[in-house]
């Protein structure tokens, strides 16, 4: 019954890899994020997507690439990871652009060795 | 960046009510305050918001003053499972604008 699932949890990877979180909401919202929380524990907006098209983007490097198959679905492919790429990635939903309440998953820990 | 200003961390005692203060001192008229808490190891989770008037849920009460310039967020009877990290947002209410987390505080509260 989990409203907002995101996987895999944890995810280890080396410097240089090419990989994949994904998110999905049974909430019935129209819109998805996705944000960072780096190790200072700052947690920041990187997309947006609503009803599959990209509404905001937080000038994150072009090796991040949100796909949204359809308003259910937003998935984070991130390209030749590096260091600093490591951080937990929360999933996020809201119905509409400017929704006072967001849902968020549980988050996705990334560690690039 | 985020507008608010709050401390860094505070305790309370089980049972007792935790009063968690927020600064807002640029708030425009059309911006609400809003109040997420994360539990670790979890994702953030809405609390409550408000405008001008004082406003209360299941989970809390938002306390706001006259001025709008600060705010308090009540939690009537603290448990320990309400040990997070709560953060206070100021945002125009249905604009495109987005949510923006600052440090927030880190609420204890002890047995």
């Amino acid at each position: 019954d989990t409203a907002v699932s995101q996987t895999p949890k944890y995810l280890v990877t080396q410097m240089g890899n090419d990989k994949s979180i994904k998110c999905e909401q049974n909430l019935g919202h129209d819109t998805m994020y996705w944000y960072k929380q780096d190790s200072k524990k700052f947690l920041k907006i990187m997309f947006s997507y609503n009803n599959k098209e990209l509404i905001i983007n937080e000038t994150v490097p072009n090796r991040f690439s949100p796909k949204s198959p359809d308003k259910a679905h937003l998935n984070l492919h991130i390209n030749s990871l590096e260091l600093g790429d490591s951080a937990v990635y929360f999933c996020a939903s809201s119905q509409g652009v400017g929704a006072n309440v967001l849902t968020f998953g549980a988050g996705s820990r990334l560690t690039v060795l | 960046d985020a507008k608010t200003t709050q401390p860094t961390s505070m305790d309370c005692a089980e049972g007792r009510a935790a009063n968690l203060p927020c600064n807002h001192s640029t708030i425009s008229g059309n911006e609400y305050v809003y109040w997420y808490r994360q539990i670790h190891s979890q994702g953030p989770q809405y609390i409550i918001h408000g405008l001008k008037n004082n406003e209360t849920n299941e989970m809390a009460s938002l306390i706001i003053t006259e001025d709008r310039k600060s705010s308090t967020l009540i939690l009537p009877h603290a448990t320990l499972r309400d040990t997070a990290v709560y953060y206070c947002i100021v945002r125009v209410g249905g604009g495109s604008e987005k949510l923006v987390f600052g440090k927030g505080t880190k609420l204890t509260v002890n047995p």
